[in-house]
């Protein structure tokens, strides 16, 4: 079945990495994604990796992927105070009509606390 | 600024009223897409147009009639609505519906459905 979780709440120390996990359950999914939720806000992409890549960096932000296990996480560098947000991991298939079908986690929501 | 954006950004209506949501995408996408985002449930899939034709429904209710006049704008049509309704409606676009496309979200409408 699809099935994406993830840990609902993290906080973290300021200037402290953040590792935020997540799991999947489809192996045939193409592509993962982290996106970001601020309050009052829509989804923001923050990057996304290809699934024959075990790592993808893009400046703080590190994606790491264990297909054997099915596992994906997003660490986060030097985490900011304007990094508190909700963040969403989500696995990419094609849905019935050939679409990009998008499958959400619960989101975790990242709490940065001085 | 994803380049998508949607309007009205809250509504509160009644359960006998009609009522419209408005998204538009300034991305020159092909694909335009809507969710349902509740408190403490996963983003859920409710539509897909690729090309202005519908490619999924995802089972939802006929109080909700989605429209895609042109690949640029997507509206989301609301009658006799329940109180469980209330949510977070969410417009995505892509550049296509494939699955190596990333989705771009607008900011949300906030619906409260009294």
């Amino acid at each position: 079945g699809e099935d994406v979780e993830q840990s609902l709440f993290l906080s973290v120390r300021e200037g402290d990495s953040s590792v935020i996990n997540c799991t999947y359950t489809d192996s045939s999914s193409t592509y993962l994604y982290w996106y970001k939720q601020e309050p009052g806000a829509g989804l923001q992409l923050l990057t996304y990796i290809f699934s024959n890549m075990d790592m993808k960096q893009d400046q703080r932000l590190t994606v790491l992927l264990n297909k054997k296990d099915k596992h994906l996480s997003l660490r986060i560098a030097d985490t900011q105070t304007g990094d508190s947000a909700i963040y969403f991991c989500a696995e990419s298939m094609a849905g019935s009509g050939g679409y990009n079908k998008l499958i959400f986690g619960a989101g975790t929501r990242l709490a940065v606390h001085p | 600024e994803t380049g998508v954006t949607q309007t009205p950004r809250h509504l509160v209506m009644g359960m006998t009223n009609k009522k419209s949501l408005k998204c538009e995408q300034h991305l020159g996408h092909n694909a335009m897409y809507w969710y349902k985002q509740s408190a403490k449930k996963p983003l859920e899939l409710m539509f897909v147009y690729n090309f202005k034709e519908q490619t999924e429904n995802n089972s939802v209710p006929s109080r909700f009639s989605p429209e895609c006049p042109n690949s640029s704008h997507l509206f989301l049509h609301l009658h006799t609505l329940q109180p469980e309704d209330s949510a977070l409606y969410l417009c995505a676009s892509s550049p296509l519906a494939g699955v190596s496309y990333e989705q771009y979200f607008g900011p949300g409408t906030r619906l409260t459905v009294t």
